[in-house]
């Protein structure tokens, strides 16, 4: 069985801050990871994902997330967020079937 | 491109009435995933179709969800009859069936709000 957690519920932070959504994951099989992020009123548009190869992943709109295998995790980054950042955001694993997390609500302040 | 479409976007209905969602995949993407995303969580996974064929429906109540996608490109989801329960917004997803990486990527409708009063 596959399971994925995201440990924030909400993260908020500074215009142009740095930020980092957590995402750590559990499975007996290789997996595939991704990050999905929801904007208010829409359906999730794939930000990046991680099938094999360089651990150091980059997506759309400057982020970026790096596999730790020996840590499970799969964390996502972004050294300076904007207002339009403002969004949902979902780790996904994903062996025989996709697994969503709970997700991790970005709230960007001015 | 033109993207995933679903209809309606919103739906209110009372508890024990049916209800119905439609999805209409990218062209060409032979995978079509149902989601439901109750308030405050991620996406479940209801059913996934490859072509007109179920995959997987472990997760789909099926006492009363039920979903086709007879000539392997629009979907239809029920639900009859709705409980309160069933309150959230049911995604449409579909990918292209291919290598193991294109099958994992997959895009997104705006969804359905349900609201079961």
């Amino acid at each position: 069985a596959q399971s994925v957690t995201q440990l924030d519920s909400q993260v908020p932070v500074f215009e142009e801050a740095p930020v980092e959504l957590r995402c750590n994951y559990s499975s007996s099989v290789s997996v595939y990871l991704f990050w999905y992020v929801q904007y208010p009123n829409q359906g999730l548009q794939l930000l990046l994902k991680y099938l094999s190869g360089s651990t150091l992943v980059k997506g759309i709109n400057g982020f970026e997330a790096e596999f730790n295998k020996s840590q499970t995790s799969f964390h996502l980054r972004k050294p300076s967020v904007h207002i339009s950042d403002t969004a949902e955001y979902f780790c996904a694993v994903s062996a025989s079937k996709i697994i969503f997390g709970s997700g991790t609500r970005l709230s960007i302040r001015p | 491109e033109a993207g995933v479409a679903q209809s309606p976007r919103y739906k209110i209905i009372e508890k024990r009435q049916s209800v119905a969602f439609w999805c209409n995949p990218i062209s060409g993407h032979a995978t079509l995933y149902w989601y439901q995303q109750i308030l405050g969580q991620g996406p479940k996974l209801l059913i996934q179709f490859q072509n007109n064929g179920v995959v997987d429906d472990s997760q789909l109540p099926k006492d009363r969800f039920s979903a086709e996608r007879l000539k392997g490109v629009d979907s239809t989801l029920k639900i009859q009859p709705a409980k309160l329960e069933d309150s959230a917004v049911y995604l449409c997803a579909s990918s292209l069936l291919g290598t193991a990486e294109s099958s994992y990527e997959q895009y997104f409708g705006p969804g359905t709000r349900l609201t079961v009063t």
